[in-house]
């Protein structure tokens, strides 16, 4: 079965640094999607990057960019000039073709300090 | 922006009541699911619906739940006869389309609390 796993419960980074947040994944496939989602206190999850896995150009949106490495199963999100709103939970999620269900891995709490 | 909007935001009820929480998906969106957290835990897929019939569903999706679109506009969750361990956040999602990378929108959840 597939399984999303994200090592670090909790992460904190001084405002302006950069912060790479932990993702790995188990998958027999070889095409699928992955995902972060960022889920802030008022708990609507949010949609940060996303990457389709036959592309080897890793995804990057402004401040957010991924490092995918799909020998690895690895699916790192790399958060630059961190900012305060960043603070939230950070889910990783990863999505077979052919299919509804994304699998969610446990979270990462970013922390971000003035 | 278009948002998904769900109620109640939190709703308390006695084990084996039925419980109904409600959804309005993003108007021109074609896919609704449901999923779940149980506090402290993942976040894991409860069912995707589409045409006015369920698509996909999970394990935990047993008999006690179903889920409808009773008027076109509201996607509906219902527990039939909760128990302890169905209080959780559920959150419902809708998304325009299936294929691709289809991005999902999601709510700001209902709390569902069982005593």
């Amino acid at each position: 079965a597939q399984t999303v796993t994200q090592s670090q419960p909790e992460m904190s980074v001084q405002e302006a640094e950069t912060v790479t947040l932990s993702c790995t994944y188990d998958t027999s496939e070889s095409d699928y999607y992955l995902f972060w989602y960022k889920q802030p206190p008022s708990r609507q999850m949010i949609l940060v990057i996303r990457q389709e896995a036959y592309k080897q150009q890793n995804a990057t949106e402004n401040r957010f960019s991924v490092n995918f490495q799909k020998a690895a199963k690895s699916f790192s999100l790399k958060i630059s000039d961190s900012q305060l709103g960043d603070a939230a939970m950070y889910f990783c999620a990863y999505r077979e073709i052919n299919t509804d269900k994304l699998i969610f891995g446990t979270g990462t709490r970013l922390q971000v300090f003035p | 922006e278009p948002e998904v909007t769900q109620t109640p935001s939190h709703q308390v009820t006695q084990m084996g009541q039925e419980v109904i929480l409600r959804c309005v998906p993003i108007s021109n969106h074609l896919y609704f699911y449901w999923y779940r957290q149980i506090l402290g835990q993942k976040v894991e897929f409860l069912v995707s619906f589409y045409n006015n019939e369920i698509s996909e569903k999970s394990e935990i999706f047993d008999d006690q739940f179903s889920v409808e679109r009773p008027d076109g506009s509201n996607f509906t969750l219902k527990i039939r006869s909760t128990k302890l361990e169905d209080s959780a956040m559920y959150f419902c999602a809708s998304s325009a389309s299936r294929s691709g990378a289809n991005v999902l929108t999601f709510g700001a959840g209902s709390r569902l609390t069982v005593l």
